[in-house]
Order: C-alpha cells, then sequence, then structure tokens
C-alpha cells in the first residue's frame, strides 16, 4: 500500500532563516506531486505541482521554492524566510487519475 | 478560484444523519465531485467521490442530482470525531489536473 511521510512534524525557525521540508512518498511510481500551505484559519492554497522529475509547476509568487530530485520525493525551499511563511504545508500524490491523498503535514512557526 | 459553494458552517445532533449540501452549478461532463475532511491539525483524508450516480463507502454515501449540479454528502450515524472541515471539489480526470480548495463547511457534531 501507499503512504505519504512528511517531515518535521512542527518546525520554529526565525524570520531570515532557510528552510527545507520535505515529502516522500512510498508504494507508487511517477505519482503527481504537490505542496499546499494552509494559513491559520484559512482554506488549502496550492503552490506547486509536479508531474515528473526535475518538473516544477507554480501556483503563485511567492517567497518559496519546490524541488524533485527523485521521482517519489518532493522539497519545499526558502533562502529566507519571512513571516508570512507561517502556516500547515502539506504534501499529496496522486497517481494519474486516481484520488490525490495528503500527508500529515507541517506546521512551520517563524518568529 | 473553487467551483463549489458550500455553507460556512453547520451543526448535527451526535447519532444523527448529517447531510452537507454542495452546488457545483457549471460542473462539466468529465469533472467528478470529491469529498475530503480535515480534523483539526491534520491533513485531509479523502472520503468518496463519484461522477453520476450515488456512491457509498464505509465512510459515508454521495448523493449526486440527475443534472450534476449539486450533491450532498451524507454522515449516516455522526459522532463527535466527524468533527472537521468538509470540502467538496470538482476535478476533471486530466493526468495533470490541480485539485482547486474551497473554504468547506465545518461541521460541529453535538452532544
Amino acid at each position: 500500500s501507499q503512504t505519504i511521510h512528511q517531515w518535521p512534524a512542527t518546525l520554529v525557525q526565525p524570520v531570515g532563516s532557510p528552510l527545507s521540508l520535505e515529502c516522500t512518498v512510498e508504494g507508487t511510481s511517477n505519482p503527481n506531486l504537490y505542496w499546499y500551505r494552509q494559513a491559520a484559519g484559512r482554506g488549502l492554497q496550492l503552490l506547486f505541482y509536479s508531474v515528473g522529475i526535475g518538473q516544477i509547476s507554480s501556483e503563485v509568487p511567492q517567497n518559496l521554492s519546490a524541488s524533485r530530485p527523485q521521482d517519489r520525493q518532493f522539497i519545499l525551499s526558502s533562502k529566507k524566510l519571512l513571516l508570512s511563511d507561517s502556516g500547515f504545508y502539506l504534501c499529496a500524490w496522486r497517481q494519474g487519475q486516481e484520488t490525490q491523498y495528503f500527508g500529515p503535514g507541517t506546521r512551520l512557526l517563524v518568529l | 478560484d473553487a467551483k463549489t459553494t458550500q455553507p460556512t458552517s453547520m451543526d448535527c445532533a451526535e447519532g444523527r444523519a448529517a447531510n452537507l449540501p454542495c452546488n457545483h452549478s457549471t460542473i462539466s461532463g468529465n469533472e467528478y465531485v470529491y469529498w475530503y475532511r480535515q480534523i483539526h491539525s491534520q491533513g485531509p483524508q479523502y472520503i468518496i467521490h463519484g461522477l453520476k450516480n450515488n456512491e457509498t463507502n464505509e465512510m459515508a454515501s454521495l448523493i449526486i442530482t440527475e443534472d450534476r449540479k449539486s450533491s450532498t454528502l451524507i454522515l449516516p450515524h455522526a459522532t463527535l470525531r466527524d468533527t472537521a472541515v468538509y470540502y467538496c471539489i470538482v476535478r476533471a480526470i486530466n493526468r495533470d489536473d490541480k485539485i482547486i480548495f474551497g473554504k468547506g463547511t465545518r461541521l460541529h457534531i453535538l452532544p
């Protein structure tokens, strides 16, 4: 069966520091991968999606970037965090036309 | 923008059926109706999806109107653990199609 992992589960970082969040999927190959952000009390906002290794589409202009160095690995990064980057970051995967499944999320607090 | 309209919040007594409505009047012929829910501080959880026929699984039932312009998610015997935000989403079946989440319905199960 397929599983999706995200780490860390929670993270507190100072403004201006770098960020790296990792997402990995097991039990599938060539999945579509997605990064979402959910600010406190808000809905889910799609940030990036990827249909294959090295293929990244950005949905909104922002302080973040994404990379997909391996088929089942999706990384969200920033060189310098802003206060507004705080939120709940969710990774998701989908295989072909199947249902999209979400990971457990990473809660990021930028101080 | 999300293609669905849902009430902001709803209450339901524990043990009763919870009926969550969703309007998707601009749905296309190749778009499915998906339902997810998000319990506080967790990633969204897939519930059910359908194209035009009613669907049922161990979690819920999905009733889609004949013109497909609206649907209802039914939780047959709501428990306190069903308290969550419920998202109704329409999604085409293209490989690189993205899921756009709206604000969902916050369902409160009352003891």
